[in-house]
């Protein structure tokens, strides 16, 4: 695998940001994907870094940084309805390789 | 445009059966990939296939295999059922390889 580590759970509070990071083990990979999946559904894909920075969409960034090796998913003004798994993947080798997922508990 | 669609979207298979499930992708995407996620392990790699080739297979069984048709279309099999293949198998497909993917809602199997 390529060692992907996300913390397993995560709560904040409507209306506020939340940082979920994502740490990885390897390099030259093609591509770090976010997915958010909630109970029950499957993933829907959010955000995808090529390069390192930020990519903006939304209330939603990613940022990833190559040399560090991790990236990060922020999602500002927190909803009651962002309560979801959120799952880091790396495209390398020709092969997806996902993250456990941290899900985030939003409290009103 | 349609989503990702799976049949079916649940099964109940007693051990030692087999089992077909069915994934149309996106109208235009080439790539189909299949993934298991169970609780324990989240979501595992099973294989991708682009333009009727299998391009790659996780770490999985013989008992798993799969196929892709010329409309894109893609059915993945499991024969001698045992109870840890009781799972959630989601299809996902995107335009290209290594591109975004797009999950279908997934077959729940439960093996009796």
């Amino acid at each position: 695998g390529q060692n992907i580590d996300q913390p397993t759970e995560m709560t904040a509070t409507e209306g506020a940001i939340v940082q979920i990071n994502c740490t990885y083990q390897t390099s030259g990979f093609n591509g770090l994907f976010w997915y958010q999946q909630h109970a029950g559904e499957a993933p829907t894909f959010l955000s995808y870094n090529v390069l390192d920075g930020l990519e903006e969409k939304g209330r939603f960034s990613s940022f990833l940084s190559r040399s560090k090796g991790y990236s990060y998913l922020l999602l500002k003004e927190l909803q009651m309805k962002d309560s979801a798994s959120y799952l880091c993947a790396l495209y390398n080798f020709n092969k997806f390789y996902f993250g456990s997922g941290t899900k985030l508990n939003v409290k009103p | 445009k349609a989503g990702v669609t799976q049949t079916p979207r649940y099964l109940i298979k007693t051990r030692g059966q087999q089992v077909t499930l069915s994934c149309s992708p996106i109208s235009g995407h080439r790539s189909v990939s299949w993934y298991q996620q169970t609780p324990g392990q989240g979501l595992q790699f099973l294989f991708e296939y682009f333009s009727e080739t299998q391009r790659n297979k996780g770490n999985f069984p013989g008992r798993f295999s799969g196929r892709q048709f010329s409309n894109s279309r893609s059915e993945m099999n499991v024969s001698t059922l045992e109870l840890g293949d009781s799972a959630l198998y989601l299809c996902a497909s995107s335009p290209a390889l290594g591109d975004e993917q797009y999950f279908g809602p997934g077959t729940r199997l439960t093996v009796t």
